[in-house]
């Protein structure tokens, strides 16, 4: 079957560093998404992964292992607009037809 | 527009009506995407097309449900006889072919009474 698992929640600090991880288990692979959605919005585009290693855009940065079935999204210098569901998707070679996980609420604090 | 657009944006109806949500994709995009996102949850596909025919139907959850783009651009969703597990945000996204990103539009929420 296919799955994808993240946190359900997590917790941080404006201005730390914050890394949110995915596992995927898919019958094929063809890139990794992270989107983020804020409550009531809809999914805007962070980053895509096809290759095994880490790509860097901005404050946000992704990570892949193909071998592993493992992704990350690292956030750093957190703000309070940062506050949001953090989606992991997953083409599974499907023409862009995404598995999605069930996201991870991310709370940024003061 | 320059993203793509989705109407209406809130739609309240009762059980058992005809409902239909429209999509108008980013100019140029041949793929466009329906998914359904319930609250908590990631978005779950619906259907795929590629310019105008239904490349992918196979998450349409049944009969009732339906979707159109005669004209390889705008596409209308159509959910017949609404029953109240239908409520949720119907999610719309194109992309410039089938190996971009996609670009979702704001949703059309709908509640089933």
């Amino acid at each position: 079957g296919q799955n994808i698992d993240q946190p359900t929640e997590m917790t941080a600090t404006e201005g730390a560093i914050v890394q949110i991880n995915c596992t995927y288990q898919t019958s094929g692979f063809n890139g990794l998404f992270w989107y983020q959605q804020h409550a009531g919005e809809a999914p805007t585009f962070l980053s895509y992964n096809v290759l095994d290693g880490l790509e860097e855009k901005g404050r946000f940065s992704s990570f892949l292992s193909r071998s592993k079935g493992y992704s990350y999204l690292l956030l750093k210098e957190l703000q309070m607009k940062d506050s949001a569901s953090y989606l992991c998707a997953v083409d599974a070679g499907n023409n862009r037809k995404l598995i999605w996980g069930l996201g991870t609420s991310l709370a940024v604090n003061p | 527009g320059a993203g793509v657009s989705q109407t209406p944006s809130n739609k309240v109806t009762e059980k058992g009506k005809y409902v239909e949500l429209r999509c108008d994709p980013i100019s140029g995009h041949t793929a466009l995407y329906w998914y359904r996102q319930s609250l908590g949850q990631g978005p779950e596909f619906l259907i795929y097309f590629q310019g105008t025919g239904a490349a992918d139907d196979s998450g349409l959850p049944n009969d009732r449900f339906f979707a159109v783009r005669p004209e390889g651009s705008v596409s209308t969703l159509k959910i017949q006889r609404t029953e109240r597990g239908d409520s949720a945000v119907y999610l719309c996204a194109s992309s410039p072919g089938t190996d971009g990103e996609l670009f979702f539009g704001e949703g059309s929420r709908l509640t089933v009474l």
